[in-house]
C-alpha cells in the first residue's frame, strides 16, 4: 500500500517563484492536512480539509493556498515563495471526523523546501 | 503558551537502557497520540490511548487523565530506536480532527 504520497521530496526555489506540492492518499480517507515543521517548533497546521470540496485555515495559512481536487488529492501552493517558507512540509490524512480510532493520522514522507 | 509540553528535549542513552519520555498537556482530551519521526523524516503513529496503558513490543505508553500526563517508555533500547518522538492531542469541538503537537524529544541510542 502506498499510503500517503508526497511530491517532490526536495525543492529549491528563488524568492518570488511559485510551486505546488502534491499529495495523494489511497486509503479513502476523508480528512487531509498540510503541516510545516521547523526546528524547535513542532508540527504546525497550514490548511486542513475535512472532506472533498472543503478547506479550512490552520495556524499558519498566510502565503499558502490549497486545493482539495478530489477525495484522494490535496495540493499546497506557494504563489510567491519567501525565505520564511523554508521548511519541511508534511501531508497527512485520517479516516473520519468521529471515532477515536479514525482520528489516527498517516503522514507522507515530507518535502524539504529551501527558498533562497 | 504551549498546550503540549514534552521532556526532555534531547536524550542520549546507551543501548539496553530503559528510556522514559514525558508529555504534559493543558487541555481536555479524548485521546493522546505518540508519533515517531525517523531520521529520514517519515512520521508514523505509534500509539493512540485514552486511558491506562498500551504496549507494542518494547514500547509502552501510559496516560494519567487526572494529572494530564503521558509517558512513553522504551525497554531494552536499541540504536534503531533513535528517532524523534512526538506527543499530540486532538483539539476539542469542531476542530477535533486537528492536533496540538509537542516539539518532540530527540532520542539517540548509542551502541
Amino acid at each position: 500500500n502506498a499510503g500517503v504520497t508526497q511530491t517532490p521530496k526536495f525543492q529549491v526555489l528563488k524568492t518570488g517563484q511559485s510551486m505546488t506540492l502534491q499529495c495523494a492518499q489511497d486509503m479513502n480517507h476523508n480528512s487531509m492536512y498540510w503541516y510545516r515543521q521547523d526546528p524547535g517548533m513542532g508540527l504546525r497546521l497550514i490548511y486542513y480539509s475535512a472532506s472533498e470540496g472543503t478547506t479550512d485555515k490552520g495556524e499558519v495559512p498566510n502565503g499558502y493556498n490549497v486545493s482539495r481536487l478530489n477525495k484522494r488529492e490535496f495540493s499546497l501552493r506557494l504563489e510567491s515563495a519567501a525565505p520564511s517558507q523554508t521548511s519541511v512540509y508534511f501531508c497527512a490524512s485520517s479516516e473520519a471526523s468521529t471515532g477515536l480510532a479514525k482520528n489516527i493520522q498517516y503522514f507522507g514522507a515530507g518535502t524539504r523546501l529551501s527558498v533562497l | 503558551k504551549n498546550e503540549v509540553e514534552q521532556s526532555p528535549q534531547n536524550l542520549t542513552a546507551q543501548e539496553g537502557e530503559f528510556i522514559t519520555i514525558n508529555c504534559s498537556y493543558s487541555v481536555g482530551i479524548s485521546a493522546l497520540h505518540w508519533l515517531q519521526q525517523h531520521p529520514g523524516g517519515g512520521i508514523v503513529s505509534l500509539f493512540m490511548l485514552s486511558s491506562g496503558k498500551k504496549k507494542h513490543g518494547r514500547l509502552i505508553a501510559t496516560i494519567n487523565i487526572q494529572e494530564k500526563h503521558s509517558s512513553l517508555h522504551i525497554t531494552a533500547s536499541h540504536p534503531r530506536d533513535s528517532a524523534v518522538y512526538i506527543c499530540a492531542v486532538p483539539r476539542v469541538g469542531i476542530k477535533r480532527n486537528q492536533f496540538y503537537f509537542g516539539t518532540g524529544t530527540s532520542l539517540t541510542v548509542i551502541p
